[in-house]
């Protein structure tokens, strides 16, 4: 079964820190994975996509196909970094993405 | 602005009724798509269009009903109203999948809180 899976619902760290959320999928052919966020009272919008292997915001995150993983870092969280975050995985060749359950980064000062 | 709009913004209403909510891009994509949000904020693909023509239609209720006009316009009409449908509903568009199967970026309107009572 297609699947992505993030453990965490809510990840608080101090500013500053590193930061690194998680993610796993489930997908039998040759994935296709995003980053997405969500801001306060803003819209979701694309944070970041593997293919594309660019650092955005200083986030990165690099696809690891052993471990079925996608997880996203930084090494020094800032404040404004404080939203939600789901990852998502292109299924099929229609652009559905099956998003994971997304997981609250909160950057304490 | 170059942007995806949705109206209304928040629905409140009430069991039984029928509603409708409206999406427009104006970015010239040829692909509009509705997701559902719940409670948890977990997100669901519900119904895709490419060029008004429907390319993903998910396990949702009979009641839902997205319907496109033209490729820039994908509107969901709900029957029946029911309080499990009460969610925060999410539009996006995008530039149709590369015949290699790789997709782009979806860009997401700023949702409609629907709110059943």
């Amino acid at each position: 079964a297609q699947r992505v899976t993030q453990p965490e619902k809510l990840l608080s760290v101090f500013k500053g820190a590193p930061v690194e959320l998680k993610c796993n999928y489930s997908y039998s052919g040759s994935p296709e994975l995003f980053w997405y966020v969500q801001y306060s009272r803003q819209r979701l919008q694309l944070l970041l996509r593997h293919i594309s292997r660019e650092s955005i915001k200083g986030f990165t995150a690099d696809l690891n196909k052993g471990e079925t993983s996608f997880h996203l870092k930084k090494p020094f969280a800032q404040e404004e970094d404080s939203a939600m975050y789901y990852c998502a995985l292109h299924s099929g060749n229609t652009g559905k993405l099956i998003f994971g359950q997304g997981t609250t980064l909160q950057v304490k000062p | 602005d170059t942007a995806v709009s949705q109206t209304p913004k928040y629905l409140v209403t009430q069991m039984g009724n029928d509603k409708s909510i409206k999406c427009e891009q104006n970015l010239g994509h040829d692909t509009m798509y509705w997701y559902k949000q719940d409670s948890k904020k977990f997100l669901k693909i519900m119904f895709s269009y490419n060029n008004k023509e429907l390319i993903i239609n998910e396990t949702v209720p009979n009641r839902f009903s997205p319907k496109s006009p033209d490729k820039a316009h994908l509107n969901l009409h709900i029957n029946s109203l029911e309080l499990g449908d009460s969610a925060v509903y999410f539009c996006a568009s995008s530039r149709k999948v590369r015949t290699s199967g790789t997709s782009y970026e979806q860009y997401f309107g700023p949702g409609t809180r629907l709110t059943v009572t």
